[in-house]
């Protein structure tokens, strides 16, 4: 089974500021994990994917996230908001093993909001 | 990648009726998805659609409801039946491009009264 958890339905952030999003997983082989952003009224876009290598991984819009494998985790960060960030953020999971689910599982959202 | 386009973007609906959804991709794939977003919420997906077999459906989505064709590689369709207002929500359709990445298209707003 494959799962994953987003432990904030909202996070607030100044412009300029960095900015973190939380995104833990769960699953019994090895994971691929994929972070989607969602404006207002439009379909989610993908951001970031780890899939092996580096545990840093840089994405689109200067955003990047970490593998931890240890902690199970893989958090969106970005060194400097802007209030165009603001959106819908979803982190998921596909497990990779023998076995495991073509289909990713998706967090259940986290509400970015960027203020001026 | 891949480039989705949905109609209609948005329909209100009268409890009791049927909408059917197209979903056009750009490319050839061979795993389409539909899921089901409630304005702010995650995703939950109804089916899985491979060209050349029946659809694959989640457990509470059953194809009397939700039924869906994929005549080719490019084109799906999901149709809502029966529509209720529990069936308000945006419907979103999906593709897999082989290279581990899913594209959404911009969804269906779906408001049924």
């Amino acid at each position: 089974a494959q799962s994953v958890a987003q432990p904030e339905d909202q996070v607030n952030v100044a412009e300029g500021n960095p900015l973190t999003v939380k995104c833990t997983y769960s699953v019994s082989g090895n994971p691929y994990l994929f972070w989607y952003v969602q404006y207002p009224n439009r379909g989610l876009q993908f951001l970031l994917k780890y899939i092996t290598g580096d545990n840093l991984v840089k994405g689109s819009y200067g955003f990047e996230a970490e593998f931890n494998k240890s902690q199970t985790s893989f958090h969106l960060k970005k060194p400097s908001a802007l209030v165009s960030d603001s959106a819908l953020y979803f982190c998921a999971v596909r497990d990779m093993s023998a076995g495991g689910s073509y289909i990713p599982t998706f967090g259940r959202g986290t509400s970015l909001i960027v203020h001026p | 990648s891949a480039v989705i386009s949905q109609k209609p973007s948005r329909d209100i609906c009268q409890r009791g009726t049927s909408l059917t959804i197209q979903c056009q991709v750009d490319s050839q794939v061979t795993m389409m998805f539909w899921y089901r977003q409630q304005p702010g919420q995650s995703l939950t997906l109804i089916a899985t659609a491979n060209q050349g077999s029946e659809a694959t459906y989640e457990s509470g989505f059953v194809i009397d409801k939700f039924p869906i064709s994929r005549p080719n590689l490019t084109f799906s369709t999901l149709t809502v039946s029966n529509m209720s207002p529990e069936d308000s929500s945006i419907y979103l359709c999906s593709v897999d491009d082989g290279y581990n990445e899913q594209f959404f298209g911009p969804g269906t707003r779906l408001t049924v009264l």
